[in-house]
């Protein structure tokens, strides 16, 4: 069972837009800004596309946008493309032994 | 460019060891600390290991303590993951991945490699 969890699976149509949660506890969402999200097509390495809640890097699309409320994060795309479906992790660093915990995964599928 | 390598995956039957390495390039590698993370098959990520810029600080997860032990060669732009007492449930990609923060650590990681896939079975 993963530290922070998600929904296994979403899926959205063309130009929709949707949100991806992730919920974790008091030792990671609810006391550290730094959760971070990741897209992972298969076969392929993890690629960050949101850091600290919020903050994109380089390259990574404005359709990428993140939040967080509480103990629980949200990664939403907004005008959903067919080569947005992917696997998604949200990730957080905690003050446990864990030290940085990932969630289970949650599979886009665009329709 | 700026790119990480992994190698040393294989093959190993349980309790065997193995040394995972990382070749950085294309960054100053002695300001940022490395982790490695593994994707076992068909499942999610597990973040593994994590050493500090100048390897003063090392965590593990749980499942690995005492077994897995993290290093870097600054001098070298390579960080290693010694891998002792393998279980069969230790099989998995292994990606190291850099921090995002220079001189710290904040659990994002903006560049990853390729992995190394390692399969304990007897």
């Amino acid at each position: 069972q993963s530290a922070l969890t998600q929904p296994a699976s979403v899926s959205g149509s063309p130009g929709q837009s949707i949100t991806f949660s992730c919920t974790g506890t008091n030792s990671d969402l609810g006391s550290y800004n730094l959760v971070s999200w990741y897209q992972q097509h298969p076969g392929k390495a993890p690629k960050l596309m949101i850091y600290e809640v919020s903050k994109r890097p380089s390259g990574v699309s404005n359709r990428f946008s993140g939040s967080k409320s509480g103990n629980t994060a949200s990664l939403t795309i907004s005008g959903l493309r067919a080569e947005d479906e992917a696997d998604y992790y949200c990730c957080s660093y905690t003050s446990s032994d864990t030290f940085v915990v990932f969630g289970g995964g949650t599979k886009l599928t665009v329709l | 460019q700026v790119q990480l390598v992994e190698s040393g995956g294989g093959v190993v039957q349980p309790g065997g060891s193995l040394r995972l390495s990382c070749a950085a390039s294309g960054f100053t590698f002695s300001s940022y600390g490395m982790h490695w993370v593994r994707q076992a098959p068909g499942k999610g990520l597990e973040w593994v290991a994590f050493v500090r810029y100048d390897g003063s600080k090392k965590y593990y997860v749980d499942s690995v303590k005492g077994r897995f032990t993290i290093s870097r060669d600054n001098s070298k732009n390579t960080v290693y993951l010694q891998m002792n007492s393998l279980r069969v449930e230790d099989t998995a990609v292994y990606h190291c991945a850099k921090d995002i923060t220079i001189f710290g650590v904040s659990g994002a990681f903006d560049i990853w490699g390729q992995g190394t896939t390692v399969t304990v079975s007897s």
